[in-house]
């Protein structure tokens, strides 16, 4: 399977703990994007990187957020202090170099966060 | 800032009926416009897009989606449905390179065809 892909697909947890999610692109990909989803709306731009550097942050990725991308290859999303409303669908996204400029985006099929 | 409204969030059809998902975006600058579509658990997927040149595009399963500037809209389109078209479809527009090429998305128009 040469798709973006994620991991752990589902992460059931309990408020207040931390969790990592982690995301390969297409190799040959140096866009990153990392978007939120929650029930019955659309997705939400989080982040994104070129290669290892991180360019531009949502105001919806509060400080309890970071992501990383060390070697330009797979990227993390870390959530500390988990809260309830963070529970959604965390998709990762990548684009070509010469088609990235336009959108157009190659996502992976999501990692399902839900905090009780 | 730019935004995408999908005024329809759910549509039921039969099969073989035509379609029509409706999309209308607000920008003060010209934008890349898509279409993204969900099946069920699977991810996103590009449907179309409109770049530039002619207003009228086509994906290779029979939906087409006309830009149409002076209303704003990016309307999806299919003539005759199939079963296997039920899913989720999301408009989306970029401002290209000044954005990073991030998407702003609709809240996505869940198309349920039935037999």
């Amino acid at each position: 399977d040469t798709g973006v892909s994620q991991n752990p697909r589902h992460k059931i947890t309990k408020r207040g703990q931390n969790v990592t999610f982690r995301c390969d692109p297409i190799s040959e990909h140096n866009r990153l994007y990392w978007y939120r989803q929650t029930l019955g709306q659309g997705p939400e731009f989080l982040t994104y990187f070129q290669n290892e550097a991180q360019l531009e942050k949502s105001r919806l990725l509060s400080d309890r957020f970071s992501a990383e991308r060390p070697k330009g290859s797979f990227s993390t999303l870390e959530i500390q202090r988990t809260e309830q409303g963070d529970s959604a669908m965390y998709l990762c996204a990548s684009s070509f170099p010469r088609t990235g400029h336009t959108g157009e985006l190659f996502f992976g099929e999501g990692s399902r966060l839900t905090v009780l | 800032a730019q935004s995408v409204t999908q005024l329809d969030s759910q549509v039921p059809v039969f099969e073989e009926a035509p379609v029509e998902l409706r999309c209308n975006y607000s920008s003060s600058v010209s934008v890349y416009l898509f279409w993204y579509v969900q099946y069920p658990n699977q991810g996103l997927q590009l449907l179309l897009k409109y770049l530039s040149g002619s207003t009228l595009v086509k994906s290779i399963n029979g939906f087409e989606a006309e830009f149409n500037k002076s209303q704003t809209s990016f309307h999806l389109r299919k003539p005759s449905v199939h079963i296997s078209d039920t899913a989720e479809y999301f408009c989306a527009v970029s401002k290209g390179e000044t954005s990073g090429s991030r998407l702003t998305f609709g809240e996505g128009t869940q198309l349920t065809v039935n037999p």
